[in-house]
């Protein structure tokens, strides 16, 4: 399986809901990523986990929570988000071998709109 | 933070014709990629080139690699109308995965049947 999966495709939530974006692979990676991409611009790095700890946090608001329950998975939980965090928020993994060049795999990812 | 920069921003060609997009970047690097991406879904690896790699092949594609100007390119040969999406470049400090990747603008390529 060289797949990175990513639920749900589409979500619209109020600024005072909580939800969470859910991302799962099994390719074996010890490295995940949540990346956050705007219309029309290239993907930025929110959080890097790697071996299931948070080793990047790229400066990002409180109101973005991320979680890694285990190898296979990583969370993104979302609370009191505004109308400007409304974008396509893409998961990605890659083998993290310190010694290797180290492709990512990128999900489809969850376009998210904040009401 | 944003490193690499594409130039062009958008390119329109005739379907058969060799599309080539660069990128510029800032700071040292242990590999860059280029990624592209439809429509605005997930992001598919094209090539990965090393920072002591000048030339890389794979099929249609030709990458290229200066670290003195800080600067790529990619060549698409004989494109198809498959090839319309973006293309982004990114660059990779550590090599690990361990930093992520930072992305350029990317470029907006349309190949007209």
């Amino acid at each position: 399986d060289t797949e990175v999966t990513q639920t749900p495709k589409h979500l619209v939530m109020g600024m005072t809901n909580k939800k969470s974006l859910k991302c799962e692979q099994h390719m074996g990676h010890r490295a995940m990523y949540w990346y956050k991409q705007k219309a029309k611009k290239p993907p930025e790095l929110m959080f890097v986990y790697s071996y299931e700890k948070l080793s990047i946090n790229e400066s990002v608001p409180s109101r973005f929570s991320p979680e890694c329950p285990n190898s296979s998975l990583l969370n993104l939980h979302l609370h009191a988000l505004q109308p400007e965090d409304s974008a396509l928020y893409l998961c990605a993994s890659s083998p993290f071998q310190r010694s290797s060049y180290n492709e990512q795999f990128f999900g489809p990812g969850t376009r998210l709109t904040v009401l | 933070s944003q490193q690499g920069e594409e130039d062009p921003q958008a390119l329109s060609i005739q379907e058969g014709e060799n599309a080539t997009m660069n990128c510029s970047y800032k700071t040292s690097i242990n590999n860059l990629q280029w990624y592209r991406q439809n429509s605005g879904r997930g992001l598919v690896h094209l090539i990965l080139i090393r920072s002591n790699e000048r030339e890389k092949h794979s099929g249609r594609l030709r990458v290229t690699l200066d670290t003195s100007k800080k600067s790529s390119s990619l060549l698409i040969t004989a494109s198809r109308a498959a090839d319309t999406a973006s293309y982004f470049c990114a660059t990779d400090r550590s090599g690990g995965g361990a930093d992520g990747l930072t992305f350029g603008k990317g470029t907006h390529l349309i190949i007209q049947p």
